[in-house]
């Protein structure tokens, strides 16, 4: 079966700190790793997918295998970054598995 | 193009009773999922359909059914509602195929408040 974990549920930073919010997943197969944002009041959308290995609002995400894992990661955070983003999983036809998800809050 | 609409946004029911909740998909999208969530249990998968076809089940009661028609519009129904029904249903839609533009784009959700 496979598995999104997101083992924090908040993450509370200061504008311009670093930013890494983890995802751990299990998965026999190749899978596809995504990230989604939910900003306040606005539909889940999709952030990034490792597929793509691009930056998207300065966060990247590298999918390990070895580890399996697929932090998201963003060098200098803004408020504008708070939200809850999820990390989910598919392999070809299957649905998304998504994580608890993490909700990160940045304070001026 | 329109996104995912769902409708009704909000609604509340009375325990025992059924209700129906309406996706229509991005025109061209032929994959409709449905996925509950909740603070406690966060987003939850309850079914797909492709083509008319339940592709994929989650781990739902019965209670919970759904059917695609043939412009990929959906429907999902739960009947005799419970209390822990109360949730953000989340419908998503896809093209459906293999490959990398397979992406999932969600609606805005139906707030369902059971009482």
């Amino acid at each position: 079966a496979q598995r999104v974990t997101q083992p924090e549920k908040l993450l509370s930073v200061f504008k311009g700190a670093p930013v890494e919010l983890k995802c751990n997943y299990s998965y026999s197969g190749s899978p596809e790793l995504f990230w989604y944002v939910q900003y306040s009041r606005q539909r889940l959308q999709l952030l990034l997918r490792h597929i793509s290995r691009e930056s998207i609002k300065g966060f990247t995400a590298d999918l390990n295998k070895g580890e399996t894992s697929f932090h998201l990661k963003k060098p200098f955070a803004q408020e504008e970054d708070s939200a809850m983003y999820y990390c989910a999983l598919t392999s070809g036809y299957s649905t998304l598995t998504f994580g608890k998800g993490t909700m990160l809050l940045v304070s001026p | 193009k329109a996104g995912v609409t769902q409708t009704p946004r909000y609604l509340i029911k009375t325990r025992g009773q059924q209700v129906t909740l309406s996706c229509s998909p991005i025109s061209g999208h032929r994959s409709v999922s449905w996925y509950q969530q909740t603070p406690g249990q966060g987003l939850q998968f309850l079914f797909e359909y492709f083509s008319e076809t339940q592709r994929n089940k989650g781990n739902f009661p019965g209670r919970f059914s759904g059917r695609q028609f043939s412009n990929s519009r959906s429907e999902m129904n739960v009947s005799t509602l419970e209390l822990g029904d109360s949730a953000l249903y989340l419908c998503a839609s896809r093209p459906g195929t293999r490959g990398p533009g397979n992406t999932i784009y969600f609606g805005e959700g139906s707030w369902l408040t059971v009482v």
